[in-house]
């Protein structure tokens, strides 16, 4: 069983910058899984902010960045502000039409 | 614009049964996934299914394995998700999310608001 692991919880400064990391419990995490990430906020659905890596989809800020940080993909957040407080998700896809989900990071702002 | 829409949500017995719909609009559906991902209450998503173009693939995650199926009817737009055998964890939102699929690309791209399912006697 594949478990894509990510910081329970994380917080901010406003202004500040963060970086959310998304690994796997046995391995590597490389660009070959095509790491996605989603933002959530309570009581909406999830808003696709990066895919294959490091490209942002559309009408997403450029101070959401993704990258690969050693074994890790990261989501970094340059310039964080008041509206970014949501749970962050991470997603790997590992082929054969299966994608795993990690079990999201709670981010807040203060 | 593209949208999604699920429906068929509800309280259903443990055991139970549930067909949950998903319509779809603003896109050449033939072209692309389709996959249903799940929330339970207070904690975090959990991909469920995908199926290909053409409705012959399935994909799904182990825990529903042999007791819900993904289907889709091309010509209404629309996906399905046969929910059988329903267990108490089954209870979750249900979202429908379109999946891309191509070269150097993998992830869902658009979502649907989501529909409740509660299992429960």
């Amino acid at each position: 069983q594949t478990v894509v692991t990510q910081e329970p919880s994380f917080s901010v400064s406003p202004g500040g910058t963060v970086t959310l990391t998304c690994g796997l419990r046995s391995g590597s995490v490389s660009s070959s899984y095509y790491p996605s990430w989603y933002q959530q906020t309570p009581g909406q659905a999830p808003r696709t902010l990066i895919y294959s890596t490091n490209t942002r989809s559309s009408g997403v800020p450029d101070r959401f960045s993704g990258s690969i940080l050693g074994n890790k993909a990261a989501l970094t957040i340059t310039g964080a502000q008041a509206d970014d407080e949501s749970d962050y998700y991470c997603v790997l896809y590992l082929g054969s039409g299966i994608s795993v989900f990690g079990g999201g990071t709670k981010l807040t702002v203060l | 614009e593209v949208q999604l829409v699920e429906s068929g949500g509800g309280l259903v017995q443990p055991g139970g049964s549930l067909r949950l719909s998903c319509a779809a609009s603003g896109l050449t559906f033939t072209t692309y996934w389709m996959s249903w991902v799940r929330q339970a209450p207070g904690k975090g998503l959990e991909w469920v299914a995908n199926i290909k173009q053409g409705g012959s693939e399935q994909y799904y995650l182990d825990s529903v394995k042999g007791r819900f199926t993904i289907s889709r009817d091309n010509a209404k737009n629309s996906v399905y998700l046969q929910l059988n055998s329903l267990r108490a964890e089954d209870t979750a939102i249900y979202y429908c999310a379109r999946f891309r699929s191509s070269s150097q690309k993998f992830y869902f791209d658009y979502w649907g608001q989501g529909i409740l399912v509660t299992v429960s006697s």
